[in-house]
């Protein structure tokens, strides 16, 4: 079956402009994730949504980041006012639930860079 | 969350079984056992987890010690595609993963 789609595989934007990344979940996932990965670096994780409930943002590194999660399906990530240090492999998970043991199929991530 | 710690490299012969350790001694009763890998410039992939028992599936076996603190991933007969950065990971809520360095294995030919 299908897997963990993003778009776009790159992007590229010059410091101070805003992006706007797009994930489409497993058919079926309820729950979907934001990730981030820099060069050399391990995965960081941004933000959370599970079904209805309010999503756990804990993760976002600055109020620049934002995420919705229209339909209970595809979510968009937006970053706004980028900067350099927002350049990094933005990655998406899915899940079928939330659990203790609930395995999380990633997508192929976007790799943005700012300039 | 219970700290793992991973050798940074390892290297494996083609055909040969590839066992990873994981030392993670301050893991709580509830705390899970996961393992992931990522092949360069790929997202990444769920391998297998564990709680207290051992288990195998159709990608790799994993083995957890009696008390819990280590474990030990095993492919039975590594391929060259299985060349990847493998990460454990040991979490009670999974949807705050955080992935460490990881262990770089090189299947070799």
């Amino acid at each position: 079956g299908a897997g963990v789609s993003q778009s776009p595989s790159n992007k590229v934007t010059e410091k101070g402009k805003d992006v706007e990344l797009r994930c489409d979940p497993i058919s079926g996932h309820t729950a979907l994730y934001w990730y981030r990965q820099s060069l050399g670096q391990g995965l960081e994780f941004l933000i959370y949504f599970q079904g209805n409930s309010a999503p756990d943002k804990s993760g976002l590194p600055s109020d620049r980041f934002s995420a919705e999660r229209t339909g209970g399906s595809v979510s968009t990530l937006t970053i706004q006012r980028t900067q350099q240090e927002d350049s990094a492999v933005y990655l998406c998970a899915s899940s079928l639930a939330m659990g203790t043991a609930d395995e999380q199929y990633f997508g192929p991530g976007t790799r943005l860079t700012v300039t | 969350d219970a700290k793992t710690t991973q050798p940074p490299s390892m290297d494996c012969a083609e055909g040969r079984a590839a066992n990873l350790p994981c030392n993670h001694s301050t893991i709580s009763g509830n705390e899970y056992v996961y393992w992931y890998r990522q092949i360069h410039s790929q997202g990444p992939q769920y391998i297998i987890h564990g709680l207290k028992n051992n288990e195998t599936n159709e990608m790799a076996s994993l083995i957890i010690t009696e008390d819990r603190k280590s474990s030990t991933l095993i492919l039975p007969h590594a391929t060259l595609r299985d060349t990847a950065v493998y990460y454990c990971i040991v979490r009670r809520r999974p949807r705050n993963m955080r992935f460490g360095a990881g262990t770089r294995l090189t299947v070799k030919p």
